[in-house]
């Protein structure tokens, strides 16, 4: 049990597809981000939250739109995707400098595994 | 912008074998320094951190790393390897004023019993 619950673990989608990731964290935390897990390279980081308020997006293509309602949730909508987006999509958050987790720690979820067809 | 470089890929060990893993990072300003470990079907989880004081910082499972900041280093280290370290590890790096950590591209460790 990570404190970050990703949901699904695994999902397979047509290019024309709309579906959508969910990421849950139960840790308090107040900051959440998306990154990208693909074989052999660095994770990319796509979108950083803070307090609901996105503060990055690492120009991340239109067909992928994050949605924060809240400091514990965070989606990822996914729209007319490429079969090159199939990756590991992780989901972290963290605390706010200073706090419990030391300043920048990252807590991530299990990802969940998109593959596009 | 920060950049991460782990240069070994794919490191097989024997049991018992001591490990050094390197990382290193592109920019030169005030950092925080971390390694993540990820077991096989499992997610990231932090193995060890580095914040400031102390440039030898040890972390779970007796490993070490040592942040060299003239050689933009930060480097792992175990004395001695088991079965169970075959897992894939991160170096990633904070940069004062930035939330998000920058990932290397992980290195796959291959423990042989």
């Amino acid at each position: 049990e990570t404190g970050v619950t990703q949901t699904p673990r695994h999902l397979v989608m047509g290019m024309t597809n709309k579906k959508s990731l969910k990421c849950e964290q139960h840790l308090g935390h107040n900051a959440m981000y998306w990154y990208k897990q693909s074989a052999k390279k660095p994770l990319e980081l796509m979108f950083v939250y803070n307090f609901k308020e996105q503060t990055e997006n690492n120009s991340v293509p239109s067909r992928f739109s994050p949605e924060c309602p809240n400091s514990s949730h965070l989606f990822l909508h996914l729209h007319t995707l490429q079969p090159e987006d199939s990756a590991l999509y992780l989901c972290a958050s963290s605390q706010p400098s200073g706090t419990s987790g030391g300043p920048g720690e990252l807590f991530f979820g299990e990802g969940s595994r998109l593959t596009v067809l | 912008a920060q950049s991460v470089s782990q240069h070994n890929h794919h490191v097989i060990l024997s049991e018992a074998a001591s490990l050094e893993l390197g990382c290193n990072y592109s920019y030169g300003g005030t950092v925080n320094l971390f390694w993540y470990v990820q077991y096989p079907g499992q997610h990231l989880q932090l193995l060890l951190k580095y914040f400031s004081g102390d440039p030898l910082v040890k972390g779970i499972k007796g490993f070490e790393a040592e942040f060299i900041k003239s050689k933009f280093s930060f480097n792992l280290r175990k004395p001695s390897v088991q079965w169970s370290d075959t897992a894939e590890y991160f170096c990633a790096v904070k940069d004062t004023g930035r939330r998000a950590l920058t990932f290397g591209s992980g290195t796959r460790l291959q423990v042989q019993p």
